[in-house]
């Protein structure tokens, strides 16, 4: 069965250093998503993406935050400079076709900023 | 602002035991409502409600929504100890192709035997 991946499953930074998430959305879907999970805390949505740019964002995904599409199936995200804030676990969602709602999620990448 | 709120935020039974977990929502735009199972790391998706009154079964679990009071229900009869984790559940908004999901904070079920 098709499934998103994400690497690495965790990742420990220094502070100020720039990060770069990796997803592989399941190959036929359109729509893509990043979500972050502080611990003991609610799913925040990011930024959503489709059709090669970003469709909406939330007012987490700042300055320091960007997406890529580099090459048609991996989907990054990148944290400029990382905060102590940033220690999350991140997901990585995808969904097919503009009707069907459900978002598959990939395992997650546990980001650790000391 | 939007808001979706879970209740209980934690349950503790035993195998079993059937459990009701609580979903209600604030959400403008409304297009549907998701439950989702989260164990050690990603949401796994379980059912997604769009219409008042139409329950969604699978196996052990059902769900239904109640589009004019803003909440659904999430029922698992004879649960397993399999079933412990954190029930999470999201709406979708109806907001062109985006369609972000705002999530409540989750149920944590733990079933022991």
């Amino acid at each position: 069965e098709p499934e998103v991946t994400q690497t690495p499953s965790h990742q420990v930074t220094q502070m100020g250093q720039e990060v770069i998430l990796r997803c592989v959305p399941i190959s036929n879907h359109l729509y893509f998503y990043w979500y972050r999970q502080i611990l003991g805390q609610k799913v925040e949505f990011l930024v959503s993406f489709y059709n090669n740019e970003i469709s909406e964002k939330s007012e987490i995904f700042d300055d320091q935050f960007s997406v890529e599409r580099p090459d048609g199936s991996n989907f990054t995200l990148k944290i400029r400079s990382t905060k102590l804030e940033d220690s999350a676990m991140y997901f990585c969602a995808s969904r097919d076709y503009r009707d069907r709602e459900e978002q598959f999620f990939g395992p997650g990448t546990r980001l650790t900023v000391l | 602002e939007d808001k979706v709120v879970q209740s209980p935020l934690s349950l503790v039974v035993h195998e079993g035991d059937t459990v009701t977990l609580n979903c209600s929502y604030e959400v403008t735009n409304f297009r549907s409502l998701l439950w989702y199972k989260q164990e050690k790391k990603a949401p796994t998706f379980l059912f997604m409600l769009t219409s008042s009154g139409i329950e969604k079964k699978s196996g052990r679990l059902s769900s239904i929504l109640d589009k004019k009071e803003l909440f659904s229900i999430l029922n698992i009869t004879a649960t397993q100890t399999g079933d412990s984790a954190i029930y999470l559940c999201a709406v979708a908004r109806n907001a062109g192709n985006n369609r972000k999901l705002i999530w409540g904070l989750g149920t944590s079920l733990a079933v022991n035997p």
